[in-house]
Protein backbone atom coordinates (compact mmCIF):
# COMPACT_ATOMS: atom_id res chain seq x y z
CA UNK A 1 0.00 0.00 0.00
CA UNK A 2 1.16 3.44 -0.89
CA UNK A 3 1.74 5.59 2.09
CA UNK A 4 3.30 8.16 4.46
CA UNK A 5 4.32 6.82 7.67
CA UNK A 6 4.93 9.18 10.64
CA UNK A 7 6.69 8.43 14.15
CA UNK A 8 5.68 9.23 16.87
CA UNK A 9 1.52 9.73 16.27
CA UNK A 10 1.59 11.84 19.35
CA UNK A 11 4.49 13.38 21.72
CA UNK A 12 4.56 15.32 24.68
CA UNK A 13 8.01 16.64 25.55
CA UNK A 14 9.30 19.44 28.07
CA UNK A 15 11.36 22.50 26.56
CA UNK A 16 14.60 22.50 25.34
CA UNK A 17 14.81 18.46 25.29
CA UNK A 18 15.84 17.70 21.13
CA UNK A 19 13.29 15.29 19.42
CA UNK A 20 13.22 13.75 16.22
CA UNK A 21 9.92 13.06 14.10
CA UNK A 22 10.41 10.77 11.52
CA UNK A 23 8.56 10.52 7.91
CA UNK A 24 8.97 7.73 5.29
CA UNK A 25 7.32 7.21 2.15
CA UNK A 26 7.28 3.82 0.40
CA UNK A 27 6.55 5.41 -3.04
CA UNK A 28 9.86 6.67 -4.47
CA UNK A 29 8.86 10.08 -4.55
CA UNK A 30 11.85 12.46 -5.32
CA UNK A 31 9.58 15.74 -3.43
CA UNK A 32 8.82 15.61 0.33
CA UNK A 33 7.67 18.50 3.17
CA UNK A 34 6.84 19.24 6.39
CA UNK A 35 4.33 21.10 7.32
CA UNK A 36 2.34 22.67 10.37
CA UNK A 37 -0.74 23.56 11.22
CA UNK A 38 -2.13 25.74 13.48
CA UNK A 39 -5.77 27.05 14.04
CA UNK A 40 -6.79 29.77 11.88
CA UNK A 41 -3.12 29.41 10.16
CA UNK A 42 -4.12 26.27 8.19
CA UNK A 43 -0.88 24.45 6.83
CA UNK A 44 2.21 26.14 6.67
CA UNK A 45 5.44 25.07 5.07
CA UNK A 46 8.57 24.05 7.65
CA UNK A 47 11.30 22.52 4.97
CA UNK A 48 11.10 20.64 1.81
CA UNK A 49 13.27 18.45 -0.06
CA UNK A 50 13.78 18.07 -3.90
CA UNK A 51 15.99 14.82 -3.94
CA UNK A 52 18.42 13.56 -1.59
CA UNK A 53 20.69 15.79 0.03
CA UNK A 54 18.99 18.53 -1.46
CA UNK A 55 16.95 20.42 1.15
CA UNK A 56 15.62 24.43 1.64
CA UNK A 57 13.50 26.30 4.06
CA UNK A 58 9.70 26.45 3.80
CA UNK A 59 7.79 29.52 5.32
CA UNK A 60 8.17 28.77 8.93
CA UNK A 61 12.12 27.25 9.31
CA UNK A 62 12.91 28.75 12.58
CA UNK A 63 13.83 26.21 15.18
CA UNK A 64 13.58 23.08 13.00
CA UNK A 65 16.28 21.24 10.72
CA UNK A 66 15.70 18.41 8.47
CA UNK A 67 17.81 15.99 6.62
CA UNK A 68 17.53 13.40 3.33
CA UNK A 69 19.84 11.06 3.48
CA UNK A 70 18.13 8.18 1.75
CA UNK A 71 15.12 9.31 -0.74
CA UNK A 72 12.53 7.39 1.67
CA UNK A 73 13.14 8.96 4.79
CA UNK A 74 12.93 12.73 6.18
CA UNK A 75 12.93 13.57 9.29
CA UNK A 76 12.19 16.84 11.19
CA UNK A 77 14.48 17.94 14.00
CA UNK A 78 13.75 20.14 17.03
CA UNK A 79 16.94 20.51 18.30
CA UNK A 80 16.00 22.47 21.92
CA UNK A 81 12.05 22.51 21.03
CA UNK A 82 9.72 25.24 22.87
CA UNK A 83 6.34 25.70 23.39
CA UNK A 84 5.46 27.75 20.40
CA UNK A 85 6.29 24.60 18.60
CA UNK A 86 3.43 22.87 19.85
CA UNK A 87 1.86 21.57 17.42
CA UNK A 88 0.23 19.42 14.65
CA UNK A 89 2.96 18.42 11.37
CA UNK A 90 2.44 17.09 8.68
CA UNK A 91 4.93 14.94 6.49
CA UNK A 92 4.46 14.79 2.76
CA UNK A 93 5.78 13.24 -0.16
CA UNK A 94 4.90 13.34 -4.29
CA UNK A 95 6.77 12.64 -7.68
CA UNK A 96 6.91 16.10 -8.97
CA UNK A 97 6.25 19.62 -7.74
CA UNK A 98 2.41 19.48 -5.55
CA UNK A 99 0.21 21.61 -7.83
CA UNK A 100 1.97 21.60 -11.35
CA UNK A 101 0.36 19.31 -13.70
CA UNK A 102 -1.67 17.83 -11.18
CA UNK A 103 0.75 15.86 -9.28
CA UNK A 104 -1.00 14.92 -5.92
CA UNK A 105 0.73 15.38 -2.45
CA UNK A 106 0.34 12.57 -0.21
CA UNK A 107 0.07 13.32 3.25
CA UNK A 108 0.90 11.48 6.15
CA UNK A 109 -1.04 11.29 9.41
CA UNK A 110 0.21 14.18 11.34
CA UNK A 111 2.24 14.02 14.60
CA UNK A 112 0.44 16.16 17.42
CA UNK A 113 3.35 17.72 19.26
CA UNK A 114 2.82 19.26 23.21
CA UNK A 115 6.09 21.46 24.22
CA UNK A 116 5.19 21.96 27.96
CA UNK B 1 -2.46 40.62 4.95
CA UNK B 2 -2.73 36.76 4.08
CA UNK B 3 -1.97 35.55 0.40
CA UNK B 4 -5.23 32.81 0.98
CA UNK B 5 -8.02 33.94 2.84
CA UNK B 6 -10.27 31.12 3.70
CA UNK B 7 -13.62 31.41 6.04
CA UNK B 8 -13.24 29.08 8.42
CA UNK B 9 -16.40 28.72 9.05
CA UNK B 10 -17.94 26.21 10.74
CA UNK B 11 -20.59 25.25 8.50
CA UNK B 12 -23.09 23.30 9.19
CA UNK B 13 -25.78 22.13 6.69
CA UNK B 14 -28.64 19.52 5.99
CA UNK B 15 -28.17 16.72 4.44
CA UNK B 16 -28.76 17.18 0.63
CA UNK B 17 -27.75 20.86 0.41
CA UNK B 18 -25.43 22.55 -1.60
CA UNK B 19 -22.27 23.97 -0.37
CA UNK B 20 -20.30 26.90 -1.47
CA UNK B 21 -16.74 26.88 -0.05
CA UNK B 22 -14.14 29.74 -1.07
CA UNK B 23 -10.76 31.03 -0.87
CA UNK B 24 -9.25 34.52 -2.03
CA UNK B 25 -5.84 35.17 -2.95
CA UNK B 26 -3.79 37.36 -3.41
CA UNK B 27 -0.64 36.84 -5.57
CA UNK B 28 -1.60 36.64 -9.10
CA UNK B 29 1.27 34.49 -10.05
CA UNK B 30 -0.96 31.63 -8.57
CA UNK B 31 -1.78 29.12 -11.55
CA UNK B 32 -2.45 26.11 -10.01
CA UNK B 33 -5.40 25.66 -7.82
CA UNK B 34 -6.63 22.64 -5.57
CA UNK B 35 -8.88 21.74 -3.09
CA UNK B 36 -7.57 18.89 -0.09
CA UNK B 37 -10.53 17.54 1.86
CA UNK B 38 -9.28 16.86 5.72
CA UNK B 39 -10.95 14.44 8.00
CA UNK B 40 -10.92 14.39 12.14
CA UNK B 41 -7.30 13.08 12.70
CA UNK B 42 -6.05 12.41 9.09
CA UNK B 43 -3.87 13.92 6.80
CA UNK B 44 -5.71 16.15 3.71
CA UNK B 45 -5.87 14.53 0.60
CA UNK B 46 -6.60 16.27 -2.83
CA UNK B 47 -9.92 16.05 -4.58
CA UNK B 48 -9.77 18.72 -7.18
CA UNK B 49 -7.20 20.03 -8.68
CA UNK B 50 -7.95 22.85 -11.77
CA UNK B 51 -5.03 25.17 -13.97
CA UNK B 52 -5.63 28.50 -14.70
CA UNK B 53 -9.90 29.74 -14.82
CA UNK B 54 -12.41 27.96 -15.23
CA UNK B 55 -14.28 25.03 -14.17
CA UNK B 56 -14.34 21.54 -13.22
CA UNK B 57 -16.92 18.91 -12.57
CA UNK B 58 -16.02 15.62 -10.66
CA UNK B 59 -19.11 13.51 -9.53
CA UNK B 60 -21.16 15.35 -6.80
CA UNK B 61 -18.00 18.31 -6.62
CA UNK B 62 -17.43 21.58 -9.00
CA UNK B 63 -14.19 23.77 -8.76
CA UNK B 64 -14.41 27.10 -10.32
CA UNK B 65 -11.28 29.61 -10.65
CA UNK B 66 -11.98 33.00 -11.41
CA UNK B 67 -8.52 34.48 -11.97
CA UNK B 68 -10.08 38.19 -12.71
CA UNK B 69 -11.39 38.07 -9.53
CA UNK B 70 -8.91 36.01 -7.67
CA UNK B 71 -11.18 33.95 -6.12
CA UNK B 72 -11.89 30.43 -6.64
CA UNK B 73 -14.63 28.10 -4.92
CA UNK B 74 -15.92 24.16 -4.31
CA UNK B 75 -19.20 23.37 -4.89
CA UNK B 76 -20.58 20.26 -3.45
CA UNK B 77 -23.99 19.23 -4.65
CA UNK B 78 -26.53 16.41 -2.58
CA UNK B 79 -24.14 16.90 0.50
CA UNK B 80 -23.74 13.75 2.16
CA UNK B 81 -22.98 13.31 6.22
CA UNK B 82 -19.92 11.53 4.76
CA UNK B 83 -18.75 14.80 3.38
CA UNK B 84 -18.16 16.49 6.53
CA UNK B 85 -14.39 17.71 6.84
CA UNK B 86 -12.18 20.33 6.61
CA UNK B 87 -11.52 21.74 3.24
CA UNK B 88 -8.29 23.61 2.42
CA UNK B 89 -7.75 25.42 -0.96
CA UNK B 90 -4.02 25.14 -2.08
CA UNK B 91 -2.71 27.01 -4.32
CA UNK B 92 0.87 27.37 -6.26
CA UNK B 93 3.24 29.68 -8.51
CA UNK B 94 4.88 27.61 -11.08
CA UNK B 95 7.03 30.70 -11.89
CA UNK B 96 8.35 31.37 -8.28
CA UNK B 97 10.42 29.50 -6.18
CA UNK B 98 10.69 25.54 -5.78
CA UNK B 99 8.67 25.94 -2.59
CA UNK B 100 5.17 23.85 -3.36
CA UNK B 101 1.76 24.94 -2.04
CA UNK B 102 0.15 27.80 -0.37
CA UNK B 103 -2.79 26.58 1.65
CA UNK B 104 -5.78 28.21 3.42
CA UNK B 105 -6.77 27.90 6.69
CA UNK B 106 -9.96 25.21 6.43
CA UNK B 107 -13.28 25.74 6.21
CA UNK B 108 -14.97 22.97 8.66
CA UNK B 109 -17.88 21.31 7.12
CA UNK B 110 -20.35 19.04 9.01
CA UNK B 111 -22.98 17.62 7.01
CA UNK B 112 -26.19 16.81 9.18
CA UNK B 113 -28.31 14.03 8.35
Amino acid sequence: EAQVTQNPRYLITVTGKKLTVTCSQNMNHEYMSWYRQDPGLGLRQIYYSMNVEVTDKGDVPEGYKVSRKEKRNFPLILESPSPNQTSLYFCASSSGLAGWGGETQYFGPGTRLLVL
Amino acid sequence: QKEVEQDPGPLSVPEGAIVSLNCTYSNSAFQYFMWYRQYSRKGPELLMYTYSSGNKEDGRFTAQVDKSSKYISLFIRDSQPSDSATYLCAMSDPSGSARQLTFGSGTQLTVLP
